[in-house]
């Protein structure tokens, strides 16, 4: 089984300022990693995604992850946030097989202030 | 607008009583999945269907079943509900089964009083 950690429940930055979420998970077997963004009230919409290749992978809205094997981390960054950026951030996994569900940390809130 | 579509948006109902949620894939999708939102459990992971067939089961009470028709919409259905069965209940779907990139709707908001 795998599990998936957001080190962070809250991330409180001002607006412009770099932001880093943490994302930590475990799996004895090889994953597919995402990252999803809730805005109050909506649903979850695809950030990013890893499957394979480049280990630096950019997503919507400036976002970018980069997924570290070793340290087994998968962090969402962005250099430059946006009030509009206040959301809800989950980090989830997936592993290699047919029965592939996602499995999802607990959620980040950044809260972006002026 | 991820073309999963889920209704209804919000459903209130009291204890005991039986709920159906509704949920069309987007176009082509052939797997869907439904997840349960709680402030105390967070996301998690209830059921998957795949052209028609039940393909994984996670956390998902005994209450609680679901069904994807030929059309390929899917239906969650939650009996003798408890109030701690409010929640946000999420539909996503997939293409395929490999890779897994899962798209979801918008949600449904299930009150229990």
């Amino acid at each position: 089984a795998q599990s998936v950690t957001q080190l962070d429940s809250q991330v409180p930055v001002f607006e412009e300022a770099p932001v880093e979420l943490r994302c930590n998970y475990s799996s004895s077997v090889s994953v597919y990693l995402f990252w999803y963004v809730q805005y109050p009230n909506q649903g979850l919409q695809l950030l990013l995604k890893y499957l394979s290749g480049s280990t630096l992978v950019k997503g919507i809205n400036g976002f970018e992850a980069e997924f570290n094997k070793s340290q087994t981390s998968f962090h969402l960054r962005k250099p430059s946030v946006h009030i509009s950026d206040t959301a809800e951030y989950f980090c989830a996994v997936s592993t290699f097989s047919g029965y592939s569900t996602l499995t999802f940390g607990k959620g980040t809130m950044l809260l972006v202030s002026p | 607008d991820s073309g999963v579509t889920q209704t209804p948006k919000h459903l209130i109902t009291a204890t005991g009583q039986r709920v159906t949620l509704r949920c069309s894939p987007r176009s082509g999708d052939l797997s869907v999945y439904w997840y349960q939102q709680s402030l105390d459990q967070g996301l998690q992971f209830l059921i998957q269907y795949y052209n028609g067939e039940e393909r994984a089961k996670g956390n998902i009470l005994e209450r609680f079943s679901a069904q994807q028709f030929p059309d390929l919409h899917s239906e969650l259905n939650l009996s003798s509900l408890e109030l701690g069965d409010s929640a946000l209940y999420f539909c996503a779907s997939s293409a395929g089964l490999e890779k897994n990139i899962q798209y979801f709707g918008a949600g449904t908001r299930l009150s229990v009083l």
